[in-house]
């Protein structure tokens, strides 16, 4: 069975510029959330979604947005982009939104440089 | 929010068994604990989750003492391709686990 599949893997955009990152998630996995990982740190959440709907929100500023699909994939949206915006976007997927023991699983990411 | 802490590395040679300790003082009575492994430019690849007493499977063990403050991640005979960082994470308190609070990880180096 395929993983958590994500696109593009890699990417170069202009400052100012829009972006847009896709996640394909695990077959039957109906929550998807979305990680920033900047390079010598730990990834940092930035939305979840499950059924469609915005579960979860971290801290990021109101120029990254997120949306589910019926068929459960994701995109992530980032507006006027910053160098600093410059990271690994990783998506992950679970079967449940919450609960203990709800095991969620990475894609290999999207590589996000900034110039 | 539960917050880990773990050592920041740690070095090890093949063939050794390698103890990685996370503490969680914080940790909420619904939390499991979960640890992952990521290799440079790649996604963190689930390892081992547990809630309490001992879990094992096919590439590690998970000791979780009865007061669950704390957590063992144990690695049988090491290899090379080991070399990773390792993540300790405990959802954030609420029991929604689609939000994982990430640390800085332990850098396991292996060494020949």
């Amino acid at each position: 069975d395929a993983g958590v599949t994500q696109s593009p893997t890699h990417l170069i955009k202009t400052r100012g510029q829009q972006v847009t990152l896709r996640c394909s998630p695990i077959s039957g996995h109906k929550s998807v959330s979305w990680y920033q990982q900047v390079l010598g740190q730990g990834p940092q959440f930035i939305f979840q979604y499950y059924e469609k709907e915005e579960r979860g929100r971290g801290n990021f500023p109101d120029r990254f947005s997120a949306r589910q699909f019926p068929n459960y994939s994701s995109e992530l949206n980032v507006n006027a982009l910053l160098l600093g915006d410059s990271a690994l976007y990783l998506c992950a997927s679970s079967f449940r939104d919450f609960g203990s023991g709800n095991t969620i699983y990475f894609g290999e990411g999207s590589w996000l440089t900034v110039v | 929010l539960a917050k880990t802490t773990q050592p920041v590395s740690m070095d090890s040679y093949e063939g050794q068994e390698v103890n990685i300790t996370c503490s969680h003082n914080n940790i909420a009575t619904n939390d499991y604990i979960t640890w992952y492994q990521q290799f440079p430019s790649q996604g963190p690849r689930f390892i081992i989750q547990g809630y309490k007493t001992k879990v094992t499977n096919e590439v590690a063990s998970l000791f979780i003492p009865a007061d669950r403050k704390s957590s063992t991640l144990s690695l049988p005979r090491v290899s090379l391709s080991d070399t990773a960082v390792y993540y300790c994470l405990v959802g954030d308190g609420t029991g929604n686990t689609g939000k994982l609070i990430f640390g800085q990880g332990t850098t396991l180096q292996v060494k020949p």
